[in-house]
C-alpha cells in the first residue's frame, strides 16, 4: 500500500504569510492527489484534487502542485480562516491520507 | 446541493457488528460517475479510507478490513450501508460517509462517533 507523509506536522505562521505543505508518497501516484482542510468538529473540505486542480469555490489564494512522489500545496496569503489542519490523499491505488499539517497562529 | 448524513449505533461491543447507514439527500446515489465511500478518523491513525461502493454494486475495500467488511447499496432508500463485523476497541472511531467524484471526496457527512466497548 502507499504511505503519505507531510511536513511539516506543525506551522506557526501569521495573517497575510506565504505558506507551504509538502505531501511525499512511498512510490509514484502520478497527479492523483487530493488537499483538503479540516477544522475543528467539521468533516475535510476538499481544496485541490489532481495535484493542481481547485475545487469549485474555494479561493484562489490555495493551490497545489506537483508530480510522482511529492506534492505541495501552498496558501499564498493566509486568512484568519485558514488556521486548520490540511490532509493530502492520494488515490492512484485505492485511497491513503498523510497525517495532516497544522496551521497555527 | 448534496448532503450525506451518518446513522446507526454509538456504541457497539467488543467482538459484535458495527453497522452504519449513510443517508444521501439532495441528489442520486443510483447515478453513475461517483463512488459512496467510508473513511474513519482516530487520534492515533489518522483519516483511513475504509471501502466504497459504486452504483453497480462493485465493491472496493481497503485490504486492512477486506475480511470484516461490507459496503451495501440501498437506491430505493437512497442510501450506503457499512457493516464491520468482530469489531474491537481499535475500531473506535469518527466514522465518516463520503461522495467520491472520481475518486476525491467532494461531498461529506458531519461525521458519527463510534465507541466499541462492553
Amino acid at each position: 500500500d502507499i504511505q503519505m507523509t507531510q511536513s511539516p506536522t506543525t506551522l506557526s505562521a501569521s495573517v497575510g504569510d506565504r505558506v507551504t505543505i509538502t505531501c511525499r508518497a512511498s512510490q509514484s501516484i502520478t497527479r492523483w492527489l487530493a488537499w483538503y482542510q479540516q477544522k475543528p468538529g467539521k468533516a475535510p473540505k476538499l481544496l485541490i484534487f489532481d495535484a493542481s486542480s481547485l475545487q469549485r469555490g474555494v479561493p484562489p489564494r490555495f493551490s497545489g502542485s506537483g508530480f510522482g512522489t511529492e506534492f505541495t500545496l501552498t496558501i499564498s496569503r493566509l486568512q484568519a480562516d485558514d488556521f486548520a489542519t490540511y490532509y493530502c490523499h492520494q488515490y492512484n491505488s485505492f485511497s491513503s491520507f498523510g497525517p495532516g499539517t497544522k496551521i497555527e497562529i | 446541493q448534496l448532503q450525506l448524513q451518518e446513522s446507526g449505533s454509538g456504541l457497539v461491543k467488543p467482538s459484535q457488528i458495527l453497522s452504519l447507514t449513510c443517508n444521501v439527500s439532495g441528489g442520486s446515489i443510483s447515478g453513475g460517475g461517483y463512488s459512496w465511500n467510508w473513511i474513519r478518523q482516530t487520534p492515533g491513525k489518522g483519516l483511513e479510507w475504509i471501502g466504497n461502493i459504486h452504483h453497480s454494486g462493485t465493491t472496493y475495500y481497503n485490504p486492512s478490513f477486506k475480511s470484516r467488511l461490507t459496503i451495501s447499496l440501498d437506491m430505493a432508500k437512497n442510501q450506503f450501508s457499512l457493516k464491520l463485523t468482530s469489531v474491537t476497541a481499535a475500531d473506535t472511531a469518527l466514522y465518516y460517509c463520503a461522495r467520491g467524484k472520481e475518486n476525491p471526496f467532494d461531498f461529506w457527512g458531519q461525521g458519527i462517533l463510534v465507541t466499541v466497548s462492553s
